[in-house]
């Protein structure tokens, strides 16, 4: 079946530097990529999306990269900030079904 | 209302017993979708609605687990003859159109079978 899967459990960065999170789906026909935030005792929440016929899309502070050849995505967070601190999920989905898959999440850690 | 609320927050049941879970989307969202989160693990698709129509139910675990959502706002999943695996985090997401998948998560119930 298709499956959705982060390549670190776990990422610990100094704040101010940037933070990658990556991302490897299975599915050669997913065309929809999202990327939510976790924090402590709270639903996911909506960062950013990316369509399949994208390979890069910016937001405020946040880019997510998307290379479909390698079915691989990533989520770039700049000058990252303690309040970044959370666990961070890609998820995808294919043919407008209603239904994403998430994968495992990260735990990204900020160290003062 | 201003978020997706979900009730009760917690919910400790005895094995054998049916519960019932509530979301309440938010105003005017027209798609509805379960998820069900294990700790440490990413939300795991349930079902989902597009008004009061349920549109894909095969994340469903098994005959036990039900949904409805009958005026097309406000849904239950229902849980029957409970059992400790089903034991989890459950979450309720709701958006403005179908297939759009910047869904707004509400804060779970979490159910503990004992």
């Amino acid at each position: 079946g298709e499956s959705v899967g982060l390549h670190l459990p776990t990422l610990s960065v100094q704040e101010g530097d940037n933070s990658i999170i990556n991302c490897a789906y299975s599915n050669s026909a997913s065309d929809y990529f999202i990327w939510y935030k976790q924090e402590s005792g709270k639903g996911p929440q909506f960062i950013i999306d990316i369509r399949s016929n994208m390979d890069k899309r910016q937001g405020q502070r946040v880019t997510v990269l998307l290379n479909k050849t390698v079915k691989h995505l990533s989520l770039q967070i700049a000058a990252t900030q303690p309040g970044d601190s959370a666990v961070y999920f890609c998820a995808v989905s294919s043919g407008n079904t209603g239904k994403l898959i998430f994968g495992q999440g990260t735990t990204l850690q900020v160290k003062p | 209302g201003a978020g997706v609320s979900q009730s009760p927050r917690y919910k400790v049941t005895k094995r054998g017993q049916d519960v019932a879970l509530r979301c309440d989307p938010i105003s005017g969202h027209v798609s509805l979708y379960w998820y069900r989160q294990a700790l440490g693990q990413g939300p795991e698709f349930l079902t989902y609605f597009n008004y009061e129509a349920q549109q894909d139910k095969s994340g469903l675990p098994n005959d036990r687990f039900s949904a409805e959502r009958p005026e097309g706002s406000i849904s239950t999943l229902t849980i029957q003859r409970t059992e400790q695996r089903d034991s989890a985090m459950y979450r309720c997401a709701s958006s403005p159109g179908p297939a759009n998948y910047g869904y707004t998560f509400g804060s779970g119930t979490r159910l503990t079978v004992v």
